[in-house]
């Protein structure tokens, strides 16, 4: 499976953007970028995923390298509530052995400063 | 939407016995569950994955037959420690999804397990 390379932590202020970056430099054609975060003893909370365009919701935007081998995670104002640590996920798509499985690294762990 | 529920959320049990930990979907029907294990400051862990009416499949390492995976209907899995020790005490989590587009998984809040 292709791995993802995000930094251990990363730290923002209160209302301003957060850019949280993840490397997946053996990616494949098929592969969703998928983003979720999660909160201490919870369980992970869907964020955002893309596979080839940028994508906007209300949570967030996916910003995709051209190449596909980099992604960014955009928070645009943070919030303290938006403290947790965020996993970058490749999902194979279909057709490939490992379809719809989620492989979670290490992950960022983010903090908001009031 | 999309909700899933894990119960309990905690429990405490005694080495040598058995745990059911019960993973639903509320509101949407789940045709594949996932299950995973975090330890204290780590990451997940996928253990297995089950589909609705067939059997688990189980990550390289998991032991099958000390976590039974039951997933009898499109909304419910179970996952049961048998013959629990300390060392299964952990969070254990589940997601479901339904298979279609866009495919994300939904994750449970997760159960804390703690055996003695």
């Amino acid at each position: 499976d292709a791995k993802t390379t995000q930094p251990n932590s990363m730290e923002s202020n209160e209302e301003e953007p957060v850019h949280l970056p993840c490397n997946h430099s053996t990616i494949s054609g098929t592969d969703y970028i998928h983003w979720y975060r999660q909160l201490p003893s919870q369980g992970p909370e869907y964020v955002i995923h893309g596979l080839t365009s940028n994508v906007n919701n209300r949570m967030a935007s996916l910003a995709i390298a051209e190449d596909r081998k980099s992604s960014t995670l955009i928070l645009h104002r943070a919030t303290l509530r938006d403290a947790a640590v965020y996993y970058c996920i490749l999902r194979v798509g279909a057709g490939g052995t490992s379809y719809g499985k989620l492989t979670f690294g290490q992950g960022t762990i983010l903090t908001v400063h009031p | 939407g999309a909700v899933v529920s894990q119960h309990p959320s905690w429990v405490i049990c005694k080495s040598g016995t058995s745990v059911k930990i019960e993973c639903r979907s509320l509101d949407f029907q789940a045709t594949t569950m996932f299950w995973y294990r975090q330890f204290p400051k780590q990451s997940l862990m996928l253990m297995a994955t089950s589909n609705e009416g067939s059997k688990a499949t189980y990550e390289q390492g998991v032991e099958k037959d000390k976590f039974l995976i039951n997933h009898a209907s499109l909304t419910l899995s179970t996952l049961t420690v048998t013959s629990a020790h300390p060392e299964d005490s952990s969070f254990y989590i589940c997601s479901a999804t339904t298979g279609k587009v866009p495919y994300e998984q939904y994750f449970g809040p997760g159960t804390r397990l703690t055996v003695t």
